[in-house]
């Protein structure tokens, strides 16, 4: 069974300048979550998605990110503009439905921003 | 959101011995409990879970403990070995929402 795929791994942009993240789930997960990992501390959710729809954006900076998940299947995490301290390891997981099932998660993408 | 912090940032072990992560967690309303590993350059594994009608579950090499009295949530791993080395985090489950505590380093010493 493939795993979730993450693109690019790594991404350095300047401050004000816009980036996308696109993450592949593992096929049939249902539930598909985007989390910011800043060095040194845990991930922290930003977006979860149920099918193509968000169940959970609370801690999502809604004036600079964006994410969309439009066929229920592969999503993406739009910045714009960057701000410095966006500087962290975007990771996307997937689980078969929500709240009891493994989380599986992706290798993450590194953006460092400048 | 709530609360997940661990007691040691970073924890030396030598190689065979047992080590021993511990977590505390602030909401008494979760009921589910992960226990993930994070090599370096790599997103977080997963290691271990417990729901919260358990006190313990066992896998291959870890157990986890959990203590709702106080709200405690541990990993042991039995005979260290230097692939153990990682940042290990737990993270609760809280009405479908996962949070994260901010990881303990394990060093595994030869």
């Amino acid at each position: 069974e493939a795993g979730v795929a993450q693109s690019p791994r790594y991404k350095i942009i300047e401050k004000r300048q816009s980036v996308a993240f696109w993450c592949n789930p593992i096929s049939g997960h249902a539930t598909l979550y985007w989390y910011q990992q800043i060095l040194g501390q845990g991930p922290k959710l930003l977006i979860q998605f149920q099918n193509n729809g968000v169940v959970d954006d609370s801690q999502l900076p809604k004036d600079r990110f964006s994410a969309e998940r439009l066929k229920g299947v592969d999503s993406t995490l739009k910045i714009q503009p960057a701000k410095l301290e966006d500087s962290a390891v975007y990771l996307c997981a997937s689980s078969r439905d929500r709240g009891g099932s493994e989380q599986f998660f992706g290798p993450g993408t590194r953006l460092t921003v400048l | 959101g709530e609360s997940v912090g661990l007691h040691l940032p970073t924890l030396s072990v030598q190689e065979g011995d047992n080590s021993i992560i511990n977590c505390a967690y602030s909401n008494s309303a979760s009921d589910y409990f992960i226990w993930y590993k994070q090599e370096s350059g790599k997103g977080p594994q997963f290691i271990i879970d417990i729901r919260s009608n358990m006190d313990k579950r066992q896998g291959q090499r870890v157990t986890v403990l959990l203590n709702k009295t106080v709200k405690h949530l541990s990993l042991q791993i039995a005979a260290t070995q230097p692939g153990d080395s990682a940042v290990y985090f737990c993270a609760e489950n809280d009405f479908n929402k996962f949070y994260f505590g901010s990881g303990t380093k394990l060093n595994v010493k030869p």
